[in-house]
């Protein structure tokens, strides 16, 4: 059974540019959850899909968005980068939206400069 | 918000001790998770707990949701090299609408002498 797929490993980008992540989930899992991962903060909640619909948001400025498709597959949105978006972006698939079972992509690394 | 207080931030320790660490907060949380993170990789869940008192294994590896929902704490017994990694806790905050909406801890870092 494949993992979570996240797309780019890794990027570079500077201030000012937008960066769109891609993750693809295990088969069968409906939700996707993205989780942001900083030496400073640790993990922090970015946001949830289920069935194509987002039903939890973290504390991130409106410049973070996402979206999911019809088949699971989901994507998230960073526009006007600044340099404290550098961070490792984790998507994490589950089957529903209940357990906290989650399981987690290798991530995105974003390096803003 | 929620936060979660893990320690102790590392340890260090020889091949074969036994480890334990826990996390504490001021809220109540519904489930505590315990993952581990291995370098260039996301998280693993290891050990997943849902009732106050709950005592589960999983191999070497022992957790314990705590009796007023406010804190857990991991056990790893007979440690081996390949236990070297961050380990996480994580709960479900009362009220967060989502299982998929975790607190983490700030990470316990393990280091395994052979």
């Amino acid at each position: 059974k494949a993992g979570v797929t996240q797309t780019p490993r890794y990027l570079i980008k500077t201030r000012g540019q937008q960066v769109t992540l891609s993750c693809s989930p295990i088969s069968g899992h409906r939700s996707v959850s993205w989780y942001q991962q900083t030496p400073g903060q640790g993990l922090q909640f970015l946001f949830e899909y289920f069935s194509e619909t987002q039903r939890n948001k973290g504390n991130f400025p409106g410049r973070f968005s996402g979206r999911q498709f019809s088949n699971s597959r989901s994507e998230m949105n960073v526009s006007t980068l600044e340099l404290g978006d550098s961070a490792l972006y984790l998507c994490a698939s589950s089957r529903d939206s209940v357990t906290g079972e989650l399981f987690f992509g290798e991530g995105s690394r974003l390096t803003v400069l | 918000g929620q936060q979660l207080n893990q320690s102790p931030q590392s340890m260090f320790i020889q091949e074969g001790e036994d480890v334990s660490m826990n996390c504490t907060s001021s809220s109540i949380f519904n489930t505590w998770l315990w993952y581990k993170q291995d370098p260039g990789e996301g998280p693993v869940l290891l050990i997943a707990l849902y009732k106050a008192g709950e005592l589960t294994s999983n191999g070497r590896l022992t957790a314990q949701f705590g009796i007023t929902r406010k804190d857990s704490f991991l056990n790893i017994s007979a440690s081996i090299p390949s236990d070297v990694g961050i380990y996480f806790c994580a709960g479900q905050p009362l009220g967060s609408g989502s299982g998929s909406r975790l607190t983490f801890g700030e990470g316990t870092q393990l280091t395994v002498n052979p």
